[in-house]
């Protein structure tokens, strides 16, 4: 069974702070994939991340996967409250056909 | 608007009525799955077809009984659920059934068993 913790699990903030979310594995991903998901809405896909040190941007959210593929990071620059949602990480493992999720990220951006 | 269309949006039913859930989408996609999420918790897999074949089952009671009738349909056939069943449903589909490609998910049904 692969497991993918994510931290913190809940996080509180106001607008214009920065903020990280992590995703750890002990289990080598092929590609992992950030999601959000905003209340009465199904996940809508961020970033997939495949290669070892990649990191991407979209605006104000950086995406890192770690060199060894165990770990990836989402990092939001100055947050807004649209950015209050569930954040998902979920991982690939090319041993097996279907994602796993971690439990996610509820963060809440305060006016 | 999500490219996933699920109905109906909000269910609730007793625990001896017979429902389905139904999605729907056009974006060619080959794998289509269902996924039940608890509140404020990630989504657990619970079927996958790929190629309209039913790839993965994982453990669900019978009670939960999914149905590709072609490649653009998924449903979900209910039947005699318990109140703990009681969840959002979401559908999902992929290009493949690989898992490599990424979920497109539709906004889910929110039902209730009373």
């Amino acid at each position: 069974t692969q497991l993918l913790e994510q931290s913190p699990q809940f996080l509180s903030i106001q607008e214009g702070e920065n903020l990280t979310v992590y995703c750890n594995s002990s289990s080598v991903f092929s590609s992992l994939q950030w999601y959000r998901q905003e209340p009465g809405e199904g996940p809508v896909l961020l970033v997939t991340v495949v290669t070892g040190g990649e990191v991407k941007k979209l605006k104000r959210l950086t995406f890192q996967f770690g060199d060894a593929r165990k770990d990836s990071s989402l990092h939001i620059t100055a947050a807004q409250p649209g950015d209050t949602g569930l954040y998902l990480c979920a991982g690939m493992n090319s041993g097996y056909s279907t994602l796993t999720f971690g439990k996610g990220t509820m963060l809440l951006v305060s006016p | 608007d999500t490219e996933v269309t699920q109905t109906p949006k909000h269910l609730v039913m007793g625990m001896t009525n017979k429902k389905s859930l139904k999605c729907e989408q056009h974006m060619g996609h080959r794998a289509m799955y269902w996924y039940k999420q608890k509140a404020k918790k990630p989504p657990e897999l619970m079927f996958v077809y790929s190629y309209e074949k039913l790839s993965i089952n994982e453990s669900v009671p019978s009670r939960f009984s999914p149905e590709c009738p072609n490649s653009s349909l998924l449903n979900l056939h209910l039947h005699a659920l318990q109140p703990e069943d009681s969840a959002l449903y979401l559908c999902a589909s992929s290009q493949d059934g690989t898992g490599n490609s990424p979920l497109h998910f539709g906004n889910g049904t929110r039902l209730t068993v009373t």
